[in-house]
Order: structure tokens, then C-alpha cells, then sequence
């Protein structure tokens, strides 16, 4: 079966903090693609980023992270330097391209994370 | 009007009235999909249209309608609601549903009240 775990339920940091966000995901198909988004208190999900099963390099952009290792089946969001506007719900997901009509995203239960002054 | 839109943002009704909510992309894709998030639940894949044809239907009771007239536009058809059914409403699009990396964007969200 396939899921999305996101252990951590809420995180409260202080402004500059660096901050790690897990996820764990589980599948035995080997073409897959994993997602986080981003809901802040307006309700909007948005796109962060998308990574593919076959490219396991870290990702940078700006003062966000992503560590996938195939090894821990986990895809790990980093914030650098962390800022109040980053406060948000945090969500991982899953996707199956050839899983046919079960190509849906699978979602983690997210992270809410409290950057706080 | 950029992106994914919705409205209204905000909506209270009874068991007894009929709504809709409407979602507009202004994107040039081709799938649209209806999601419902509750407090401490996964989120909820309702309905998706690819290239206005009902791909997915999950479960969703019938009190819940959903209408593409075409890949621009999605409504969902509110009717004799339940208490529960209370929850933000999250419409999404994407390029193609069946594409390798097809990838969702979402709008802001109804936040639906039944009474």
C-alpha cells in the first residue's frame, strides 16, 4: 500500500532557526513522484517542488532544502534561517504515474509550523 | 486574474438551501479536480475532469454535484448538506491527469458552514 507519513504534527521555532520537516513515504512501484506544499493561514495550497524517484540530488532554492533519500524512503524540507512568513501548514505527497486509475496524489497529514518573533 | 480562483471564499448555508461553488484556472490546463480538507484528516480527492470528462468520482454522496462546462471552468453543486460537510473546498488544475509529471495548483479554497 502506499502512504505518506509526516510525523511531526506542529513545530514552533524562533525566527532564524534553521527547521527540518520529515517526511516518510511508502511504495513498492519504482517510478514515482514525491511533492510539498505550502498552506499558509489563507488556505491556498502552493506548489513547492516536484522530485522524481530517479534523481536522488539535494535541491537548494533560496532558504528551502529538500533532502531525498531512496534509502530511508524520506523527502526532508529544510528551512534555512527561518522567517514569520513561513509559518504555515506543510504538506508532503505522493504520486504514481503507472498506478493506472490510482494516479491520484497521495497526501501526508502535514506539519504546521509557528515561526515565531 | 492569474492562477487558480474561487469563489465565494467564504459560505454559510443550511441543510435545505442548494449552492454552488465555482472555481476558475487561468492556467491552459486541462484537468480540474475537487478536493475537500477537514481538520485532522488527509485531504480528500472528490472529483477530477480531464479534458472535461469525469475521471474520478470518490465515493462522493450525491448531495455533492459536480459540472465542467469546459477545461476552464469547475462548479460543485451544493444540495441538502449535512453538518459535516463543513470544510474548506480546495479546487485544483493540472496539465493533463495522466501525464508523468503532471503537477497540481490549487486555489484558494471555499470555506463552506452547514448549519
Amino acid at each position: 500500500a502506499q502512504k505518506v507519513t509526516q510525523a511531526q504534527t506542529e513545530i514552533s521555532v524562533v525566527e532564524k532557526e534553521d527547521v527540518t520537516l520529515d517526511c516518510v513515504y511508502e511504495t513498492r512501484d519504482t517510478t514515482y513522484y514525491l511533492f510539498w506544499y505550502k498552506q499558509p493561514p489563507s488556505g491556498e495550497l502552493v506548489f513547492l517542488i516536484r522530485r522524481n524517484s530517479f534523481d536522488e540530488q539535494n535541491e537548494i532554492s533560496g532558504r528551502y532544502s529538500w533532502n531525498f533519500q531512496k534509502s530511508t524512503s524520506s523527502f526532508n524540507f529544510t528551512i534555512t534561517a527561518s522567517q514569520v512568513v513561513d509559518s504555515a501548514v506543510y504538506f508532503c505527497a505522493l504520486r504514481l504515474p503507472n498506478a493506472g486509475n490510482n494516479r491520484k496524489l497521495i497526501w501526508g497529514l502535514g506539519t504546521s509550523l509557528a515561526v515565531n518573533p | 486574474e492569474t492562477g487558480v480562483t474561487q469563489t465565494p471564499r467564504h459560505l454559510v448555508m443550511g441543510m435545505t438551501n442548494k449552492k454552488s461553488l465555482k472555481c476558475e484556472q487561468h492556467l491552459g490546463h486541462n484537468a480540474m479536480y475537487w478536493y475537500k480538507q477537514s481538520a485532522k484528516k488527509p485531504l480528500e480527492l472528490m472529483f477530477v475532469y480531464n479534458f472535461k470528462e469525469q475521471t474520478e468520482n470518490n465515493s462522493v454522496p450525491s448531495r455533492f454535484s459536480p459540472e465542467c462546462p469546459n477545461s476552464s471552468h469547475l462548479f460543485l453543486h451544493l444540495h441538502t448538506l449535512q453538518p459535516e460537510d463543513s470544510a474548506l473546498y480546495l479546487c485544483a488544475s493540472s496539465q493533463d491527469e495522466r501525464g508523468a509529471t503532471d503537477t497540481q495548483y490549487f486555489g484558494p479554497g471555499t470555506r463552506l458552514t452547514v448549519l
